[in-house]
C-alpha cells in the first residue's frame, strides 16, 4: 500500500511564526503536491514537484515556499504564518505521469493563532 | 485555469440511487477524476476518465463527455458508509483542480 505520511496531525502556531509542514512518501513516487482545503473551497494547489529539486507554483502560492531535497520528502514553508492561512493541509503524491490518481496523506489541521 | 462546478448537497436514502454532476471550464483537458472523502479522512481515488463513456467499478460509475465538458458520478444501491464527500477534479498534464466538493448524506 502507498503510504503518505504527515509530520503533524494538528499543530497551532502564532502569527508570524516560520512553519515547516512535512511530507513523507514510500512508494518512489516522481510528484508531490501540497494542497489547502478549506469549506465550501475545496482542495486548492499550492505548489507541486515533479522531481527531486523541481517545483512549480499552484493555483494560491502566495505566503507559501516548498522545498525537495529528497525523492521522497516535499516541505511546505509559512514564512511568516498569518490568521488567514488557517486550515487543512494535504500532501499528495502519484507516479510520474499518473496525476489522476493521486495518494492523500492524513492531513494536518493548522491553526494560526 | 480551471472551473469546475458540482451540487453542494445531495441526501438519498440506503438503497437508493444518487448522481453527482460536474461542469467544468479548462485550459487544457486530459480527464476528469473522482475521490471521495470521508469527514476526518483523506481523499481516496474513486475513478477517471479520460475517454467519453461510462467507467464501471462496483456500486460506483463515472461518465464523460468531452463535448459537453461534463462529467458525472453516480452511485447505486447506496449504503450508510457511503456518506462522504466527492469531488471531480479535472487533469491539466502535471496537476489536478478540484470542484468545491458535494456532500452525500445517506438516511436509513
Amino acid at each position: 500500500d502507498v503510504k503518505v505520511t504527515q509530520s503533524s496531525r494538528y499543530l497551532v502556531k502564532r502569527t508570524g511564526e516560520k512553519v515547516f509542514l512535512e511530507c513523507v512518501q514510500d512508494m518512489d513516487h516522481e510528484n508531490m503536491f501540497w494542497y489547502r482545503q478549506d469549506p465550501g473551497l475545496g482542495l486548492r494547489l499550492i505548489y507541486f514537484s515533479y522531481d527531486v529539486k523541481m517545483k512549480e507554483k499552484g493555483d494560491i502560492p502566495e505566503g507559501y515556499s516548498v522545498s525537495r531535497e529528497k525523492k521522497e520528502r516535499f516541505s511546505l514553508i509559512l514564512e511568516s504564518a498569518s490568521t488567514n492561512q488557517t486550515s487543512m493541509y494535504l500532501c499528495a503524491s502519484t507516479e510520474a505521469g499518473e496525476s489522476h490518481e493521486q495518494y492523500f496523506g492524513p492531513g494536518t489541521r493548522l491553526t494560526v493563532t | 485555469g480551471q472551473s469546475l462546478e458540482q451540487p453542494s448537497e445531495v441526501t438519498a436514502v440506503e438503497g437508493a440511487i444518487v448522481q453527482i454532476n460536474c461542469t467544468y471550464q479548462t485550459s487544457g483537458f486530459y480527464g476528469l477524476s473522482w475521490y471521495q472523502q470521508h469527514d476526518g479522512g483523506a481523499p481516496t481515488f474513486l475513478s477517471y476518465n479520460a475517454l467519453d463513456g461510462l467507467e464501471e467499478t462496483g456500486r460506483f460509475s463515472s461518465f464523460l463527455s468531452r463535448s459537453d465538458s461534463y462529467g458525472y458520478l453516480l452511485l447505486q444501491e447506496l449504503q450508510m458508509k457511503d456518506s462522504a464527500s466527492y469531488f471531480c477534479a479535472v487533469r491539466d498534464d502535471y496537476k489536478l483542480s478540484f470542484g468545491a466538493g458535494t456532500t452525500v448524506t445517506v438516511r436509513a
